[in-house]
């Protein structure tokens, strides 16, 4: 499986103000995601992050909240923006190989983001 | 009606005996089932997935699959308190979107 790793692991931010985590995967993968998970709550698909082109966000979501840029088949970048208490979560990167029916998806380390 | 659903418990079980973790599914075009591990504060690592009917081993686990009744089931023989953490049940359907629908999970606990 690959090996995701995500920066930062965990911040504290102010309201009003903006974060980007980044998502490094050591092999190339075909499928980049973002997750949400709200304490005690399961995860929930913020958005596909598409090389090349515009990221597919997941209902309730919108770019200009938390644009996404994904440059390469290694790398994606999530930004949480004009920061609120309600976006305190942990952000999870989850990538594929590829999109077949039997291609598994793998989790990066996540960030915990805490909003005041 | 949720498309995969978990009973959240928790599941309490003593050190040693098989934990029994169930998942149902809606949607019968559904093809590949996955079990994650999460353990509170960490991310979901995959545990096992399971593609056909029957039976899977690997080690202590067990993921069994019914099609026709819709549910998929995780095995932990020989549990640990090590083995307490949250499973998440997800599930992706042949023909559409290449992105697993994930139950809420069933949090699992072992005492010694």
């Amino acid at each position: 499986s690959a090996v995701i790793s995500q920066k930062p692991s965990r911040d504290i931010c102010q309201r009003g103000t903006s974060l980007t985590i980044q998502c490094q995967v050591d092999s190339q993968v075909t499928m980049m995601f973002w997750y949400r998970q709200q304490p005690g709550q399961s995860l929930t698909l913020i958005a596909t992050a598409n090389q090349g082109s515009e990221a597919t966000y997941e209902s309730g979501f919108v770019i200009d909240k938390f644009p996404i840029s994904r440059p390469n088949l290694t790398f994606s970048t999530l930004t949480v923006s004009n920061m609120s208490p309600e976006d305190s979560s942990i952000y999870l990167c989850s990538v594929a190989s590829d999109r077949g029916i039997t291609d598994t998806q793998y989790f990066g380390p996540g960030t915990r983001l805490t909003v005041l | 009606q949720k498309e995969v659903e978990q009973n959240s418990g928790p599941l309490s079980v003593p050190e040693g005996a098989i934990a029994s973790l169930n998942c149902t599914y809606s949607d019968r075009g559904s093809q590949s089932f996955f079990w994650y591990r999460q353990y509170s504060g960490k991310s979901p690592e995959l545990i096992m997935s399971i593609y056909s009917n029957g039976d899977k081993e690997d080690g202590r686990f067990t993921a069994q699959l019914n099609k026709a009744s819709q549910y998929v089931s995780l095995l932990i023989r020989d549990s640990q308190p090590s083995d307490s953490a949250t499973y998440l049940c997800a599930v992706k359907r042949r023909g559409g979107s290449y992105i697993p629908t994930f139950g809420r999970g069933t949090s699992l606990i072992v005492h010694p």
